[in-house]
């Protein structure tokens, strides 16, 4: 099915460790974002790229980098994981920014815990 | 800074029971979206609105876009324990940098049988 597939779904780290949480789409989109999403917060913009090999900051970057080599990958890094990124971590895209665009979607999700 | 504030947080209600949830901003958005999150998932658009004014229904949902495109509501009628989950509206504004999606903090809804 076509969509947005993000892995792992779940991960635990201990502070000071790095990874990469993975998303990937298949639906030729040209957007994608990353997302955080905690309690009382709702969603907060970390990345964003409007094509390939271009990407931005959005409200909540640091500790987080990004890049786009391709249209389908856009892998968001953790440099040196800290408690304060316990959170669940969203992958989203769609077909263009503007008005012809009414949506984005969405991964299932990463659960990640700090410890 | 835009910011779109939803009220209220928390709904618990009964089966067939009518309610409202409310999306709102000083700010002017090109469009507004508004998604359905269940436990474990990613949201899920619902519907877009892009002209002031506009109302679009989807079966029970009935959505409207202010007249000056700063605020929004979401009404369901005759709720159903399918529809609990979190409800999140956001905003849009086209061009450049600003083309991101501005969310809210969501209306977490829960209907009882």
């Amino acid at each position: 099915n076509a969509g947005v597939t993000q892995t792992p779904k779940f991960q635990v780290l201990k502070t000071g460790q790095s990874m990469t949480l993975q998303c990937a789409q298949d639906m030729n989109h040209e957007y994608m974002s990353w997302y955080r999403q905690d309690p009382g917060m709702g969603l907060r913009l970390i990345h964003y790229s409007v094509g390939a090999g271009i990407t931005d900051q959005g409200e909540v970057p640091n500790g987080y980098n990004v890049s786009r080599s391709t249209t389908e990958d856009f892998p968001l890094r953790l440099l040196s994981a800290a408690p304060s990124q316990t959170s669940v971590y969203f992958c989203a895209s769609s077909a263009s920014l503007g008005p012809n665009n009414y949506g984005y979607t969405f991964g299932s999700g990463t659960r990640l815990t700090v410890v | 800074t835009q910011l779109l504030e939803q009220s209220p947080q928390f709904l618990s209600i009964q089966e067939g029971e009518n309610l409202t949830v409310y999306c709102n901003s000083s700010s002017v958005f090109s469009s507004l979206q508004w998604y359905r999150q269940e436990p474990g998932e990613g949201p899920v658009l619902l519907v877009t609105v892009v002209t002031g004014g506009e109302v679009k229904k989807l079966k029970r949902l009935t959505f409207q876009f202010g007249d000056a495109r700063k605020d929004s509501s979401l009404h369901i009628t005759a709720a159903q324990p399918g529809d609990t989950g979190l409800y999140l509206c956001a905003g849009a504004n086209y061009g450049g940098s600003q083309g991101n999606l501005i969310f809210g903090k969501g209306t977490k809804l829960s209907v009882k049988p």
